[in-house]
């Protein structure tokens, strides 16, 4: 199965920075098939970013998703603080599907 | 826009059957796939298996032995079983539309199933 490895695996940001999460795979997934989530504590998560730089319904633009073969970014270029919060990159092309370990981030 | 929710017992007993049932509703299960994920405590989420609406599946195999997924259209509902489960099944576990190489854009709220005596 495609492992996917994220990295930091904290990360400790102010608000109004800019944040640079990674998803690195162990073979080449397509960009077509990968896509981030957004987890807030006791919630479901949520689509963020699908085709790794789609932006998904009502995602405001300050979310991009960036990459290809086996290197994935998800930036957020100015923090709010609704934005602390658990994020976690899936390939969904190759069965069995997988997810990363997840990145949270939090407040500096 | 479509919306899920799971429901079943959130206490399973070691070596029972998990039972779950997702109600899709303000919306149709037409032409799409339905998966179910699960996330046990503190830790990462892990995909169980998809299921199109007219019911050919796909299982994770570090769990196909011992799931199976069914669809019914006329309900709106799609269900999960996971048999003889241990305290390593114990988990949140989500309704999501998505899988079949789709991403997963609609999530249920996820209910917790506690696996123990």
């Amino acid at each position: 199965e495609i492992v996917l490895t994220q990295s930091p695996g904290t990360l400790s940001l102010s608000p109004g920075e800019r944040a640079t999460l990674s998803c690195r795979a162990s073979e080449s997934v397509s960009s077509r098939l990968l896509a981030w989530y957004q987890q807030k504590p006791g919630q479901a998560p949520r689509l963020l970013i699908y085709g790794a730089s789609g932006r998904a319904t009502g995602i405001p633009d300050r979310f991009s998703g960036s990459g290809s073969g086996t290197d994935f970014t998800l930036t957020i270029s100015r923090l709010e603080p609704e934005d602390f919060a658990v994020y976690h990159c899936q390939q969904f092309g190759v069965l069995p599907y997988t997810f990363g370990q997840g990145t949270k981030l939090e407040i500096k | 826009q479509v919306q899920l929710q799971e429901s079943g017992p959130g206490l399973v007993k070691p070596s029972e059957t998990l039972s779950l049932t997702c109600t899709v509703s303000s919306g149709s299960m037409s032409s799409s796939f339905w998966s179910w994920n699960r996330q046990p405590p503190g830790r990462g989420l892990e995909w169980i298996g998809y299921i199109y609406y007219s019911g050919s599946t796909n299982y994770n195999p570090s769990l196909k032995s011992r799931v199976t997924l069914s669809v019914d259209t006329s309900k709106n509902q799609f269900s999960l079983r996971l048999s003889s489960v241990t305290a390593a099944d114990t988990a949140v576990y989500f309704c999501v539309r998505g899988g079949g190489g789709y991403h997963m854009d609609v999530w249920g709220k996820g209910t917790t199933v506690t696996v123990s005596s």
